[in-house]
Parts: C-alpha cells; sequence; structure tokens
C-alpha cells in the first residue's frame, strides 16, 4: 500500500542546472498536485493535473514544468534552477475524501 | 495574505493541557479540511468537515466548522508528546484544488 512515492528525497543542485523529480501514486485517482512548502507561507501550490494529458497552473508555476502522460506519474521539472526554488516539495493525489501526499522532496538550489 | 489565516503560529504547552487552535477566513468554504504534518513527512489528513456548525471528535480532537462556514478550530484534551507537529488547514477553491494556511507548530513537553 504504497500511496504517493516521490524520488529523490533529497536533492542539491547548483543555480542553472536542470532536473525532474518524480511522483507516482497507485490509488488510480484522477487529481495529483505539486506543492512548495516554505518556512512561515504553508503550501503553496505549483502545478496541477485533472487527469492524464490535462495540467494546469497553480498559484506559483514559474520555472517549473509537469506533464501527465498517465495516471499514475506526474513528475515536476525545474528548468534552469535558481536559489529562489530552494524549498520543500509535496506531490500529492486525490479523492473526495481528501488528500493523499508524499513524504516530500527537500531541495537546495546554491 | 493568506486566504486561511491561523492561530497562534506556535503553541508549546505541557503534556496534560488543553489548547485550541484557529482557522480563519474572510472567503466562504463549502468544507474546511485538517493536517498534522511530522517532521520530514508530508502532511497526513485528519478531518474533513462539511457543514456549518458541524463537530467531529477524534479521540482528543474535536473539530468544529464555523456556521457561516468561515472558520474552523481543532481543540486538543489533555495534550501528549505524540501530538508534537504542524497543525494545517486547507479549503477548496475551484473544485479540488486545496488552499492551506500556513500552519501552527505544536510542541507538547513531556
Amino acid at each position: 500500500n504504497a500511496g504517493v512515492t516521490q524520488t529523490p528525497k533529497f536533492q542539491v543542485l547548483k543555480t542553472g542546472q536542470s532536473m525532474t523529480l518524480q511522483c507516482a501514486q497507485d490509488m488510480n485517482h484522477e487529481y495529483m498536485s505539486w506543492y512548495r512548502q516554505d518556512p512561515g507561507m504553508g503550501l503553496r501550490l505549483i502545478h496541477y493535473s485533472v487527469g492524464a494529458g490535462i495540467t494546469d497552473q497553480g498559484e506559483v508555476p514559474n520555472g517549473y514544468n509537469v506533464s501527465r502522460s498517465t495516471t499514475e506519474d506526474f513528475p515536476l521539472r525545474l528548468l534552469s534552477a535558481a536559489p529562489s526554488q530552494t524549498s520543500v516539495y509535496f506531490c500529492a493525489s486525490s479523492s473526495k475524501l481528501g488528500y493523499t501526499f508524499g513524504s516530500g522532496t527537500r531541495l537546495t538550489v546554491v | 495574505t493568506q486566504l486561511l489565516e491561523q492561530s497562534p503560529q506556535f503553541l508549546s504547552i505541557q503534556e496534560g493541557e488543553n489548547l485550541t487552535v484557529y482557522c480563519n477566513s474572510s472567503s466562504v468554504f463549502s468544507s474546511l479540511q485538517w493536517y498534522r504534518q511530522e517532521p520530514g513527512e508530508g502532511p497526513v489528513l485528519l478531518v474533513t468537515v462539511v457543514t456549518g456548525g458541524e463537530v467531529k471528535k477524534l479521540k482528543r480532537l474535536t473539530f468544529q466548522f464555523g456556521d457561516a462556514r468561515k472558520d474552523s478550530s481543532l481543540h486538543i484534551t489533555a495534550a501528549q508528546p505524540g501530538d508534537t507537529g504542524l497543525y494545517l488547514c486547507a479549503g477548496p477553491l475551484y473544485g479540488n484544488k486545496l488552499v492551506f494556511g500556513a500552519g501552527t507548530i505544536l510542541r507538547v513537553k513531556s
């Protein structure tokens, strides 16, 4: 019963590098989303998807891309990392009962 | 400005004490959710309240949704060290999109 799996757990990037944060869910949920969590600011929505092939922007989408080729997977791509993207990133999938979050990726951009 | 304002931001109490955490908004929500997050993990859903005036109990935790559906509270009776964590309230915007408050950090000392 894995739920939502995120990889990697930790990552350090240099400014300008690109990377992909992986997210997979095994609950057959249509809705998936990416949040970033910063101290004192709660969770802010980056991008979300209502189903395979459909994505849309959230509150803070700049510098990030997403795609949803399957129901299970929803990767988040950082195109050119900046120090302002240092944060903890959470992927979530949801049903009418509520959200299930992954355990997060702590990203540091130096 | 957060759409959902949580107070207090930080609470440090002794084991056995009671406490209340508040979540307020100027907007009406169809429902509100409460999550608890432990260090290094993603938020975990505690409860969803959907009816104005609703009270839900989860062991020593009591959740209330305001009559006007603009606010909610979480009351913990006889707090224990295991209650330590970050408590987040969240409400839906436009379907499944969830907006979060900044959270209340609770520390229960033994």
